[in-house]
């Protein structure tokens, strides 16, 4: 079975530093990655996602993930902070080869606070 | 853009009312999905539906069950309602042919008393 693993489940960051989020991910074949943040009260945003290709992916607002197979994982990166930024983080795996499981598995999530 | 609505963004309810969450996306995608989440647990997958009148249990069906009578709605029912029920319901919806890339609704905020 599928699982995704986040340890940490707070991280706080002055603004302007730069970040980076774990994600490790049990899988038993080629899997896609996602990467989502949740602002305060709303739904989950997608900010990037690896399919296959170049292991190094680009998002929204500035945002980066790399995938690293030998590691099993899939880390997101941002330069430098901003306020803004401060949310929660889900990292997700799902099915990459065909069939029925349309599912994708969720890690627990991050927590990120930024200092001003 | 894809866009998934829910019906309402906060509702407050009793011990053992019935109780009906709508879901509708507009992009025409096949899956749809319903989960729960709580501080410290992430998302819990309730149901999903690949198909009109399809539907099968995630982790955490207990106490719920579903309709999915047109492609572009999915309801979830909570029977009778009970307190640890109170939670935050996703709703979101996919198209197999982008890789399981799901789309999410902002959400409704159930409180039960």
């Amino acid at each position: 079975a599928q699982s995704v693993t986040q340890p940490d489940i707070h991280i706080t960051v002055s603004e302007g530093a730069s970040l980076e989020l774990r994600c490790n991910y049990s899988y038993g074949a080629t899997p896609y990655l996602f990467w989502y943040v949740q602002s305060p009260g709303q739904g989950l945003q997608l900010l990037l996602k690896y399919f296959s290709g170049d292991t190094l992916v680009q998002g929204i607002k500035g945002f980066e993930a790399e995938f690293k197979r030998s590691q099993s994982s899939f880390n997101l990166r941002k330069p430098s902070v901003h306020w803004s930024d401060a949310a929660e983080y889900f990292c997700a795996v799902g099915r990459a080869s065909g069939g029925s499981n349309y599912k994708l598995t969720f890690g627990k999530g991050t927590l990120l606070t930024v200092n001003p | 853009d894809v866009k998934v609505t829910q019906s309402s963004r906060y509702l407050v309810k009793r011990t053992g009312e019935k109780v009906f969450l709508e879901c509708v996306q507009d992009m025409d995608h096949e899956n749809m999905f319903w989960y729960r989440q709580d501080p410290g647990l992430g998302l819990r997958l309730i149901y999903f539906s690949y198909d009109v009148k399809m539907k099968e249990k995630g982790d955490i069906p207990e106490g719920y069950s579903v309709s999915r009578e047109k492609k572009e709605r999915f309801s979830l029912i909570l029977e009778s309602a009970s307190t640890n029920q109170t939670s935050m319901y996703l709703c979101a919806s996919s198209d197999s042919g982008r890789g399981n890339e799901q789309f999410f609704g902002p959400g409704t905020r159930l409180t039960v008393l």
